[in-house]
């Protein structure tokens, strides 16, 4: 059973082109969390997803940032217009349940390391 | 004040010594996660404790509900267990995850 696939690893862009970032969560979750790392901070919450809807996206920037999980294939996180700001890591997690419960866990992709020239 | 700290910041010690690493939060909570992440930036999930204690391998995880306490422990410790260590926690109300700031932790042969 595969983990949750996070693609690319690696993404350089420049100051306003998009960044499309994808994650595949693991066989059977259908619940999504995105995560940023900026450098030498911690991870912060952007969004939570189910399959074709958005549950909760209070931690995601209000302008050019963008998030989707379709009914087929990975939830993708958009970023129009990057600046330098936009250098992070950015993690995606996935779960089987509704991530209300006390026994519920996130399984955590290998990132996506974003660079804005 | 934020939510979750974690102590010490950095952590270095010698090959075989036991590590702890604490965390205190202060927020109703549902569960308590441990995470490690490597250099290459990684992340791994070690335990998800919402009480008592937990155990895989060399590494212990408890939390005292009452305190709003957490610890991570590292029997003989190892060169390759070299990594930030972080505890998030779940709070009561939602699914989100409150991040500490990580503990750096380095083990010299």
């Amino acid at each position: 059973n595969a983990g949750v696939m996070q693609n690319p690893r690696h993404l350089v862009r420049r100051r306003g082109q998009e960044a499309r970032l994808r994650c595949s969560p693991m066989k059977g979750h259908s619940h999504v969390y995105w995560y940023r790392q900026l450098p030498e901070e911690g991870l912060k919450f952007m969004v939570y997803l189910q399959k074709e809807n958005i549950i909760d996206e209070s931690g995601m920037p209000k302008e050019r940032f963008s998030a989707e999980f379709p009914k087929e294939g990975p939830s993708i996180l958009r970023i129009q217009q990057v600046v330098r700001g936009d250098s992070a890591a950015y993690f995606c997690a996935s779960s089987p349940l509704t991530g209300h419960s006390s026994t519920d866990t996130q399984y955590f992709g290998p990132g996506t390391r974003l660079t804005v020239l | 004040k934020n939510e979750v700290e974690q102590s010490p910041q950095n952590l270095t010690a010698q090959e075989g010594e036991f590590i702890t690493i604490n965390c205190s939060y202060s927020v109703g909570i549902s569960a308590l996660h441990w995470l490690q992440q490597h250099p290459g930036g990684g992340i791994v999930s070690l335990f998800m404790l919402s009480s008592g204690k937990k155990k895989h391998g060399r590494l212990i995880a408890t939390i005292n509900i009452q305190e709003k306490h957490s610890s991570l422990h590292i029997t003989a410790s190892h060169p390759r267990d070299s990594a930030v260590y972080i505890c998030a926690v779940r709070l009561d109300s939602n699914y989100q995850l409150i991040w500490g700031a990580g503990t750096k932790l380095i083990i010299k042969p």
